[in-house]
């Protein structure tokens, strides 16, 4: 079956760095992608891996291992406006995106 | 560059009426286009995608049914809601495979309550 796993909720501190973990199993691997949805709110894209390492974005990065089925966020210098939900979604075979259940981060002062 | 609208932004409705969401996007011909249905505090269900005009696949099994009239139009609709069709809708497109990622970009989403 399709899977991806990602924590529910994480709590971090102002100015601190937290990286939230994916783990996957899917038939077929067509990219990963990272999304912000902050309450009430849509998605919004953040990052993709399709290649194996670390992509660099500001203060957010993405690591892939494709061998592993895993990747993570990195968020640095974290601001109270980073408090959002972070969902993990994977391309699969067909085109289509796989979706976890998303992390709930909150920021505290 | 492309954006993406849907409307209305939100919407209250007793069970059994019918139900019209829509969306259009500006700036791309030929996307792909998603209907994606989340429940308050949970993660993204697909409910349809289109390929084309005309060209609708259903994901889950409900009363809900989508329409894609023009390249850049995706309707969804129901003929009588149920208490469980309440949730935050959003519509989504992405380029065809092959003209570029798999990037879903989404709309500002409709916020349906049913009573």
């Amino acid at each position: 079956g399709q899977n991806i796993d990602q924590p529910t909720e994480m709590t971090a501190t102002e100015g601190a760095i937290v990286q939230i973990n994916c783990t996957y199993q899917t038939s077929g691997f067509n990219g990963l992608f990272w999304y912000q949805q902050h309450a009430g709110e849509a998605p919004t894209f953040l990052s993709y891996n399709v290649l194996d390492g670390l992509e660099e974005k500001g203060r957010f990065s993405s690591f892939l291992s494709r061998s592993k089925g895993y990747s993570y966020l990195l968020l640095k210098e974290l601001q109270m406006k980073d408090s959002a939900s972070y969902l993990c979604a994977v391309g699969d075979s067909n085109y289509q995106l796989i979706w976890g259940a998303g992390t709930k981060l909150i920021i505290k002062p | 560059s492309q954006t993406i609208h849907q409307w209305p932004a939100t919407l209250v409705q007793p069970v059994g009426s019918p139900l019209s969401l829509e969306c259009t996007v500006e700036g791309t011909s030929n996307p792909n286009l998603y209907w994606y249905r989340q429940a308050a505090g949970r993660g993204l269900q697909l409910l349809f995608y289109s390929v084309g005009i005309g060209q609708i696949s259903s994901e889950v099994p409900q009363n809900l049914s989508a329409s894609r009239p023009q390249d850049r139009q995706f309707i969804l609709s129901s003929k009588k809601l149920l208490l469980s069709d309440s949730g935050f809708y959003l519509c989504a497109w992405s380029h065809t495979p092959g003209e570029g990622t798999d990037t879903q970009y989404f709309g500002p989403g409709t916020r349906l309550t049913v009573l």
